[in-house]
């Protein structure tokens, strides 16, 4: 079936350091959603990207749709503590099925 | 004002059991899910209903069934339950498919 694979699985980050996540696709995406998950939480939506390119910026948390439409990252500067949990790219397909990526789980080392 | 409510929370029963997990969402959305999320953190689909008529069913065992009595609430009802079954459950509610989706709080499943 249909999937989106996460880079990498786990990271493990010096509080203060820099931290990536990748999205990936074999097949063009109509969007791209990200979401986050804290520890013990739910799921809690963070932005949707919907152009080829396009670059969106939340305070720390920067996000990025290829020109391709296939795949997607999430870059954070400067990682503190609060930003703890799995991270998972999301789309659709162009149905009614919200596909989750596998997920990055980031922990953060004080 | 929970904009989508799960219950119960925690629910830890026996093998061979039947149980119901009920979820209601406040937003007036079309769109409601149930997901599973297992010991490695993957969600996986398992229903979508739209304006309560079922879109999806991603292979899932027929011991699960869905009932959405209105497009407010999904429950999900599980049969003659086993081990393999204890999981997070996570019900979410969108306007569309391609918007943002609004989760539960999740119900803790665990089967002995």
């Amino acid at each position: 079936g249909q999937q989106v694979m996460q880079i990498p699985q786990y990271q493990h980050v010096q509080e203060g350091e820099d931290f990536t996540t990748y999205c990936n696709s074999s097949t063009t995406l109509s969007n791209i959603q990200w979401y986050k998950q804290r520890p013990g939480g739910h799921p809690v939506f963070l932005i949707q990207l919907v152009k080829s390119g396009e670059v969106k910026k939340q305070k720390r948390l920067t996000f990025q749709f290829g020109e391709a439409k296939k795949n997607s990252s999430l870059h954070i500067t400067a990682t503190q503590t609060t930003d703890v949990g799995t991270y998972f790219c999301v789309t659709n397909f162009g149905n009614e099925k919200l596909t989750f990526g596998t997920g990055t789980r980031l922990t953060i080392i004080p | 004002d929970t904009a989508v409510s799960q219950t119960p929370k925690y629910l830890v029963t026996q093998m061979g059991n039947d149980k119901s997990i009920k979820c209601e969402q406040n937003l007036g959305h079309d769109t409601m899910y149930w997901y599973k999320q297992d010991s490695k953190k993957f969600l996986k689909i398992m229903f979508s209903y739209n304006n309560k008529e079922l879109i999806i069913n991603e292979t899932v065992p027929n011991r699960f069934s869905p009932k959405s009595p209105d497009k407010a609430h999904l429950n999900l009802h599980i049969n003659s339950l086993e081990l393999g079954d204890s999981a997070v459950y996570f019900c979410a509610s969108s306007s569309m498919a391609d918007t943002e989706a609004f989760f539960g709080q999740g119900t803790r499943l665990t089967v002995v």
